[in-house]
């Protein structure tokens, strides 16, 4: 069992370019997440879906957009990046409860 | 608004020692906490949970964490450290606003464990 994976592992993009992050689960969870790990501040939720077909906004979701049209794929979508969204995005995934969250590999994201 | 705290950003101890990462948390209600690890160039990994229950929760690895309501505090202990648990520690409290099940993390510890 794969768990979840995230592509791509980095990825270096010029400030105003867009790019899709992608995430897909395979444990047929309900909920799935997307966090940013900054050094110093922890990890902060941007996006969350607690099914297939809703999402909602975390705590810093500004320039990001999220889809969840099934219930495997999560993609996270930067319109027109800028530096300070330069970061590791690790996707997660739970199922209804919520009592564990299993952690993709994480992307590096430098925006030059 | 809910939140965690972790007072320490780095803990030092020597390998056989036992060791504590500190936590504590303000939520409103009862709490659900958890403790994560990142290992190098690594997502996190579920080490252990308080819902309800016994204080003293059990996890991976040997881990172990005591709730304490009174002290709002869910520090994380091991009576033997060992080289291999030198990482990133999160302490977490599930957010129960509108963030369905999603986490609210602390800034982490870094444990260094010295042979």
């Amino acid at each position: 069992t794969a768990g979840i994976t995230q592509a791509p592992t980095s990825q270096i993009l010029a400030a105003g370019r867009s790019m899709t992050l992608r995430c897909t689960q395979d444990m047929r969870h309900n909920a799935m997440y997307w966090y940013r790990q900054d050094l110093g501040l922890g990890l902060r939720l941007i996006h969350y879906s607690n099914t297939a077909g809703t999402t909602g906004k975390g705590e810093v979701p500004d320039g990001y957009s999220v889809s969840r049209a099934n219930t495997d794929d999560f993609p996270l979508t930067l319109a027109s990046a800028v530096p300070s969204q330069t970061s590791v995005y690790f996707c997660a995934s739970s199922d209804s409860f919520g009592d564990e969250q299993f952690f993709g590999p994480g992307t590096r994201l430098t925006v030059l | 608004a809910q939140s965690v705290a972790q007072p320490e950003d780095q803990v030092n101890v020597a390998e056989g020692n036992p060791l504590t990462v500190k936590c504590t948390y303000s939520v409103s209600g009862n709490p659900y906490l958890f403790w994560y690890v990142q290992y190098p160039n690594r997502g996190l990994q579920f080490l252990l949970k308080y819902i309800t229950g016994d204080n003293l929760v059990k996890g991976s690895y040997g881990f172990e964490a005591e709730f304490n309501k009174s002290q709002t505090s869910f520090h994380l202990k091991k009576p033997s450290a060992l080289v291999s648990d030198s990482a990133l520690y999160f302490c977490a409290v599930r957010d129960v606003g509108q963030a369905g099940t999603a986490l609210i993390f602390g800034k982490g510890t870094t444990l260094s464990v010295s042979s």
